[in-house]
C-alpha cells in the first residue's frame, strides 16, 4: 500500500550477475517479510526480519527500521530465480496487519 | 507437518450472487489467520485477520465479511458480489510473535 514503496518494478539480470531490490517505508516498521510468487500466484516466504540481515543461499536480506528500508540481494542469479518478489512490512501499531509492496518482476536471461 | 487448504480453486460468479470462500489449516493449534485480496494488476491488500475462534478484525472495507467458526477454519463471504470483487484471494496463517506468513494456493474469482 502507500506505506511501502518497492523498487524497481522490473529488473532484468544476466545469469551469474546480481542486484538488489529495495523497499522504503513511510514510517518505522516492526518487521519485514520477503516473498516470491509461485507459478500459481501464491506467495512463498523467503525471509522474516525484525532487524539486521539474514542469508539463505544466494539471497540475502537486510532491514533497517530506523532508516525505514529493507533490501533483498540476489547474487549469482540463475534462470529459476525469475519471478515476482514482494516485500511486506508490519508497523508497530498493529503487527497483525501487513502492508505489501507492489512487487518486482525479475527476469534472469542466459 | 502443517498444511493450508483453500477452496474453491476458482470461481466464476454473477454480480449480485453470494460468495463463500474457505480456508483450513491443519497441523497447527490456534494459528493467526488472514485473508488477502489482489485485484488484477493491483497490490496485495489485507482484508481480515483473526487471532482466535469467533473473533475477526476487519482491515479494509470491501463489502465482504469473514468468520472463524473453528480454530482451523476461516471463511470469507458476501451476500451480494460486486464486479470489483474480482481478483485473487489468499488465505494465510502465522503463529504469534514472529508473524512469518504462510499462504494457501489461492482462489481466483471472476465476477461477471
Amino acid at each position: 500500500g502507500d506505506q511501502v514503496e518497492q523498487s524497481p518494478s522490473a529488473l532484468s539480470l544476466h545469469e551469474g550477475t546480481g542486484s538488489a531490490l529495495r523497499c522504503n517505508f513511510t514510517t518505522t516498521m516492526r518487521a519485514v517479510q520477503w516473498f516470491r510468487k509461485n507459478s500459481r500466484g501464491s506467495l512463498i516466504n523467503l525471509f522474516y526480519l525484525a532487524s539486521g540481515t539474514k542469508e539463505n543461499g544466494r539471497l540475502k536480506s537486510a532491514f533497517d527500521s530506523k532508516e525505514r528500508y529493507s533490501t533483498l540481494h540476489i547474487r549469482d542469479a540463475q534462470l529459476e530465480d525469475s519471478g515476482t518478489y514482494f516485500c511486506a512490512a508490519e508497523d508497530w501499531t498493529n503487527y497483525n496487519v501487513l502492508y505489501f509492496g507492489s512487487g518486482t518482476k525479475l527476469t534472469v536471461e542466459p | 507437518a502443517q498444511t493450508i487448504h483453500q477452496w474453491p480453486v476458482a470461481e466464476i460468479k454473477a454480480v449480485g450472487s453470494p460468495l463463500s470462500l474457505g480456508c483450513t489449516i491443519k497441523g497447527k493449534s490456534s494459528p493467526n489467520l488472514y485473508w488477502y485480496w489482489q485485484a488484477t494488476g493491483g497490490t496485495l491488500q489485507q482484508l481480515f485477520y483473526s487471532i482466535t475462534v469467533g473473533q475477526v478484525e476487519s482491515v479494509v472495507q470491501l463489502n465482504l465479511s469473514a468468520s472463524r467458526p473453528k480454530d482451523d477454519q476461516f471463511i470469507l463471504s458476501t451476500e451480494k458480489l460486486l464486479l470489483s470483487h474480482s481478483g485473487f484471494y489468499l488465505c494465510a496463517w502465522s503463529l504469534g510473535g514472529e508473524n512469518t506468513l504462510y499462504f494457501g494456493a489461492g482462489t481466483r474469482l471472476s465476477v461477471l
